[in-house]
């Protein structure tokens, strides 16, 4: 058990560039989070899958972003056209089953910025 | 909807004292309450979890926390803090009915030598 790997840990793009990010969970984890965190905030949820399905996105997930898990296993996270805004920490997580009760396993994530 | 606070943006203990980070939640029933975490340059890491039964929970490094129905909280103590005990604290609640947790916006543990 390597862990929820992340992949790049640090990202510099300019204003209206596109970037991808991806995500490797732990191995047979059939669920995926992704998550949003901002300076001085805790983490807020973007979106989720069950093994390839797509199962629930935040509003805050607006029409640039989008996200895949094509086979089930790893999950890429692309934002188009980055605003300044978008700069973060995008933090992805994996769980070995369904329910809020599964413990969460966070990877290192992927801190944004864009100028 | 659910919702989590914690008071308390930066706290600030001496080494080898006492520790207790406030978290107060927001939701009908009883949620899925936890406690994350994060220190410079890691990933989030579960320190425990309260379902249901004993509202005491033991959890790892030391860390408990306390179920209190009555006032809505789920605070975090430990009896004697560490230097590395220094990182960033997150409270996290879920419905039980939901598939996803709503974070705090975290405590900042400062530890004093």
């Amino acid at each position: 058990d390597t862990g929820v790997s992340q992949d790049p840990r640090h990202k510099i793009t300019k204003r209206g560039q596109n970037v991808t990010f991806r995500c490797d969970p732990i191995s047979e984890h059939n669920r995926l989070y992704w998550y949003r965190q901002t300076l001085g905030q805790g983490p807020e949820f973007l979106t989720y899958f069950q093994n390839e399905a797509q199962l629930e996105k935040s509003r805050l997930l607006s029409d640039r972003f989008s996200a895949e898990r094509p086979k089930g296993s790893f999950s890429t996270l692309e934002i188009q056209r980055t605003e300044q805004g978008d700069s973060a920490m995008y933090l992805c997580a994996s769980s070995p089953g369904q329910g809020v009760g599964e413990t969460q396993y966070f990877g290192p994530g992927t801190r944004l910025l864009v100028l | 909807a659910q919702s989590v606070t914690q008071p308390d943006i930066h706290i600030t203990v001496s080494e080898g004292a006492s520790l207790e980070l406030r978290c107060n939640y927001s939701y009908g029933a009883t949620p899925y309450l936890f406690w994350y975490v994060q220190s410079p340059g890691q990933g989030l890491q579960l320190l425990l979890k309260y379902f249901s039964g004993d509202t005491l929970v033991q959890g790892i490094k030391g860390f408990e926390a306390e179920f209190k129905r009555s006032q809505s909280s789920f605070n975090l103590r430990k009896p004697s803090v560490h230097w590395s005990d220094a990182a960033e604290y997150f409270c996290a609640v879920g419905a039980p009915e939901a598939d996803k947790i709503i974070f705090g916006k975290g405590t900042r543990l400062h530890i004093l030598p």
